[in-house]
């Protein structure tokens, strides 16, 4: 167990180009999740995965951002046409799923993050 | 639509004083959790209260929970300064059976020697 892993971890890039990044969640997580974190604010939402499909997406998710997971392991995240305002931390994080009774913790572990900069 | 709020947003205290940091939410939710941030780090976990009135205890960190006021609190004891960091609550949010953790804005903690 080598936890999550995210790379690039940091991103600088010019307005208009398009970016990817990319997650690798602990090897027995079915449960993915990618977070948008600004400075000074506490993580939010973009969307989930549960084995390889997409079950929610953040309204707040523009039609410039796109996830997959391919074959429920690894996922990537792409940004197109990117924005000063896209400027953030990204983070991924992953679960085993809802484990019911007293140990159902469900806990989140999240990676280090990929730090994308829109000049 | 689930909203979390912490305060204080930010705190700066003297090593060894008490302080508590305070977690409300708008909406019932089962599963409430504490993370810690270091400045450039991930989060990573440092509690998770399941029930009302449940109490986690941590070296100088205690959190508690209560259901029926939506409120959850952490509370640290003794400060020292390896405690300086942002910490945040996250609540489940209960529609919709993803797991998605709905944060609050984060506390940023400065603990002074």
């Amino acid at each position: 167990d080598t936890g999550v892993s995210q790379n690039p971890r940091h991103k600088i890039t010019k307005r208009g180009q398009n970016v990817t990044f990319r997650c690798d969640p602990i090897s027995e997580h079915n449960r993915l999740y990618w977070y948008r974190q600004t400075l000074g604010q506490g993580p939010e939402f973009l969307t989930y995965f549960q084995n390889e499909a997409q079950l929610e997406k953040s309204r707040l998710l523009s039609d410039r951002f796109s996830a997959e997971r391919p074959k429920g392991s690894f996922s990537t995240l792409e940004i197109q046409r990117t924005e000063q305002g896209d400027s953030a931390m990204y983070l991924c994080a992953s679960t085993i799923g809802l484990v019911q009774g007293p140990s159902g913790a469900n806990v989140l572990t999240f990676g280090a993050g990929s730090r994308l900069t829109v000049l | 639509e689930l909203k979390v709020e912490q305060n204080p947003l930010f705190l700066s205290m003297q090593e060894g004083k008490n302080y508590t940091i305070y977690c409300n939410y708008s909406t019932t939710s089962d599963r409430l959790y504490w993370y810690r941030q270091d400045p450039g780090k991930s989060l990573e976990s440092l509690f998770v209260l399941l029930s009302n009135g449940a109490v986690k205890q941590e070296g100088r960190l205690m959190a508690s929970l209560d259901t029926k006021a939506r409120l959850s609190t952490l509370h640290i004891t003794a400060a020292v300064h390896d405690l300086s960091a942002t910490y945040f609550c996250a609540v489940v949010d209960g529609s919709g059976n993803t797991g998605k953790l709905i944060f609050g804005q984060g506390t940023t903690l400065q603990v002074k020697p």
